[in-house]
């Protein structure tokens, strides 16, 4: 079955203490991109990468990190998480661009205390 | 149609009737619309998706329609069921200095009710 997975599902953690959050895809998908969902504002971007190697920030990249060494793959990393980063996060994949449709993970619930 | 406010625009129709999404998008140059569903605990599910260079697209059970004139994007559900209920939202894709962006909307809760 064609899917994006996003690990864990939810995750409690306190300030300061590095988190990752893994997505994958298997759908050999060239684009892939991390958002978070607060009440009221919409999904927003926060890292993109349109291939292996390449990565580019979105509209709120502040605090965190990603990698893309392998095409299926791109975890989104948190060095330092605060409270403002409290959100729902969402994987999402595409074959190539956001000009096509994005399939999206089923979330990670991220709290920080 | 679409809120930037805390509290989602709700629909409610009776179950069987024609339900009818809104959506106001912001850029004309704007080349790719795509309707997603979202349910609770869940992560958004695509439903249609529709070019610039159409005005109408047809799924199962469900209709966009693109109107480039006034900036507006519609989502019709025929024959709504309970399984419909959930968050809609529009998104649109801007393609500026050759890199493609996808801007979505803050959403419309749709409740069926028998």
């Amino acid at each position: 079955e064609a899917q994006v997975t996003q690990n864990p599902r939810y995750l409690i953690t306190v300030t300061g203490k590095k988190l990752t959050v893994t997505c994958s895809q298997n759908m050999n998908h060239e684009y892939m991109s991390w958002y978070r969902q607060d009440p009221g504002l919409g999904l927003r971007q926060i890292y993109y990468s349109m291939n292996v190697e390449v990565t580019d920030k979105g509209d709120v990249p502040e605090g965190y990190k990603v990698s893309r060494k392998e095409k299926r793959n791109f975890p989104l990393i948190l060095e330092s998480p605060s409270p403002n980063q409290t959100s729902l996060y969402f994987c999402a994949s595409s074959r190539s661009t956001t000009n096509e449709k994005l399939f999206f993970g089923s979330g990670t619930q991220l709290s920080v205390l | 149609g679409e809120s930037v406010g805390l509290h989602l625009p709700t629909l409610s129709v009776q179950e069987g009737d024609n339900s009818i999404i809104n959506c106001a998008y912001s850029n004309s140059a704007s080349d790719y619309f795509i309707w997603y569903k979202q349910e609770s605990g869940k992560g958004p599910q695509f439903i249609i998706d529709i070019r610039s260079n159409m005005d109408k697209r047809q799924g199962q059970r469900v209709t966009v329609l693109l109107n480039k004139t006034v900036k507006h994007l519609s989502l019709q559900i025929a024959a709504t069921q309970p399984g419909d209920s959930a968050v809609y939202f529009c998104a649109e894709n801007i393609n500026a200095y050759n890199t493609d962006k996808l801007i979505f909307g803050t959403g419309t809760r749709l409740q069926v009710f028998p």
